[in-house]
């Protein structure tokens, strides 16, 4: 069955950077795009970027570019988030979440992690 | 790329209907049939309930149905049941080729 696996709790001061690990398994790592997804306490979601597993490519929310990078490990199905010069305001549950389609990007996300909470606090 | 609408609060009793709305621009809902719905419970992961404005993914009740016109999208509950209390949000692929979600609705079972 597919499975998305997120690394833990991340505690973070303001300027530091954070990075959250999303293991896959159940499904062909490469033939599914991964989106990243987060979610503020008590707000609504927003969309961070995505990564296309097989090639690397990323495409990122404007909001992010510049702070965001997306990179993945095909032999350990794995893909990372990293956002730099955190700021309270970055204070979310993060989650990766898998595309629907195979082999293309159709930005409907069938399957998603458990979550990591980034706590940015001085 | 501004969050789509949607209605901070909707309510209904066990057995009735209730609908959704989720307000975009031709730049994305109105574009695209690229438009999913979630249904978040608190605490849990957000579970994909429609996709492609109108379809069900496997084991999803087939008293959830979506529906577009023009630049508005909408999920239809039907038969509420007290387990359908939720967040739900809608989604849509962009012209940038980027993805937006709706600020969410909360469901309230009466």
């Amino acid at each position: 069955q597919v499975q998305l696996v997120q690394s833990g709790a991340e505690v973070k001061k303001p300027g530091a950077s954070v990075k959250v690990s999303c293991k896959a398994s159940g499904y062909t790592f490469t033939s599914y795009y991964m989106h990243w997804v987060r979610q503020a306490p008590g707000q609504g979601l927003e969309w961070v970027g995505m990564i296309i597993p097989s090639g690397g490519s990323t495409s990122y929310a404007r909001e992010f570019q510049g702070r965001v990078t997306m990179t993945r490990d095909t032999s350990t199905s794995t893909v990372y988030m990293e956002l730099s010069a955190l700021r309270s305001e970055d204070t979310a549950v993060y989650y990766c979440a898998r595309d629907y389609c195979s082999g293309g990007g159709c930005y409907f996300l069938d399957y998603w992690g458990q979550g990591t909470l980034v706590t940015v606090s001085s | 790329q501004s969050a789509l609408t949607q209605p901070a609060s909707v309510s209904g009793s066990p057995g009735q209907s209730i609908t959704v709305s989720c307000t975009g621009t031709s730049s994305d809902v109105g574009g695209y049939n690229y438009v999913s719905w979630y249904q978040q419970h608190p605490g849990k992961a957000p579970k994909l309930m429609i996709y492609d404005v109108s379809n069900r993914p496997s084991g999803v009740s087939d008293r959830f149905s979506g529906s577009k016109s023009g630049n508005t999208a909408s999920l239809t509950i039907s038969g509420l049941q007290a387990e359908d209390e939720a967040n739900y949000y809608c989604s849509s692929y962009t012209s940038s080729s980027t993805l937006v979600f709706g600020g969410g609705t909360k469901l309230t079972v009466l």
